[in-house]
C-alpha cells in the first residue's frame, strides 16, 4: 500500500513552458485535492476532486487545470509556466469529504519556474 | 470564509521541556479542526482531529489538542519535547465543500 505518490519529485521549468504533475492513490478515495505551498503562506487549495469526471476549483486554479478519468489518478497540468508558479506542490486525498476526513498526503513536487 | 490564524511563525524548544502551538479559528458553527505535521522534505500527516465531544483530544506522537469555544482556540501541547518532534505543524479548519483552511505553520525548533 504506497498511499498517496506524486511524480517528478523536482522540476525545474522556463517560462512559458507547460508540464503535468502525476498524482496517484492506491486507496480507493474518492476525493483528491491539490495544494500549493509558499513559504509562510500554509497551503492554498488550487483544485479538487470528488469522484472520477468530477472536478471543481479551489482557491488559486488560475493557471491550472486538472482531470480526474480514474479513481486513483488526478493529473495537474499547468499551462505556460510562470514565476510565480514556482512553489510545492501537494497532492492529497480523503475517503469522504475533506474538510471532515483525514487527508492522506504526497511528498509533494518542487517546482521552479525561471 | 474560515480563517486560521498561527501567531507563531518560530517555536524554539529544549528537548524535554513542554510544548504549546497556538492556534485560532473563525468559524460560526462549531468547527472541524485539525492538526497536521510536515516533517522536512515530506508531506503532511496528520497529528489529531475535533469534531464534538470532549474538548480535549488525544493524537499520535504524545500530542494532544484542546477545543475552547469561548476563545476560538485549539492549542496543540506536548509534555515532553523529542528531537524528532522538530518539524512545521499546521492548524486547519473544515470550511465545508470539501475544503480545508490552513494556516500559515509554526515552525518548531527543538535544541538539545
Amino acid at each position: 500500500n504506497a498511499g498517496v505518490t506524486q511524480t517528478p519529485k523536482f522540476r525545474i521549468l522556463k517560462i512559458g513552458q507547460s508540464m503535468t504533475l502525476q498524482c496517484t492513490q492506491d486507496m480507493n478515495h474518492n476525493y483528491m485535492y491539490w495544494y500549493r505551498q509558499d513559504p509562510g503562506m500554509g497551503l492554498k487549495l488550487i483544485y479538487y476532486s470528488v469522484g472520477a469526471g468530477i472536478t471543481d476549483k479551489g482557491e488559486v486554479p488560475n493557471g491550472y487545470n486538472v482531470s480526474r478519468s480514474t479513481t486513483e489518478d488526478f493529473p495537474l497540468r499547468l499551462e505556460l509556466a510562470a514565476p510565480s508558479q514556482t512553489s510545492v506542490y501537494f497532492c492529497a486525498s480523503s475517503r469522504t469529504s475533506g474538510d471532515t476526513d483525514t487527508q492522506y498526503f504526497g511528498p509533494g513536487t518542487r517546482l521552479t519556474v525561471l | 470564509a474560515q480563517s486560521v490564524t498561527q501567531p507563531d511563525i518560530h517555536i524554539t524548544v529544549s528537548e524535554g521541556a513542554s510544548l504549546e502551538l497556538r492556534c485560532n479559528y473563525s468559524y460560526g458553527a462549531t468547527p472541524y479542526l485539525f492538526w497536521y505535521v510536515q516533517s522536512p522534505g515530506q508531506g503532511l500527516q496528520l497529528l489529531l482531529k475535533y469534531f464534538s465531544g470532549d474538548t480535549l483530544v488525544q493524537g499520535i506522537k504524545g500530542f494532544e489538542a484542546e477545543f475552547k469555544r469561548s476563545q476560538s482556540s485549539f492549542n496543540l501541547r506536548k509534555p515532553s519535547v523529542h528531537w524528532s518532534d522538530a518539524a512545521e505543524y499546521f492548524c486547519a479548519v473544515g470550511e465545508g465543500g470539501n475544503k480545508l483552511v490552513f494556516g500559515a505553520g509554526t515552525i518548531l525548533r527543538v535544541k538539545s
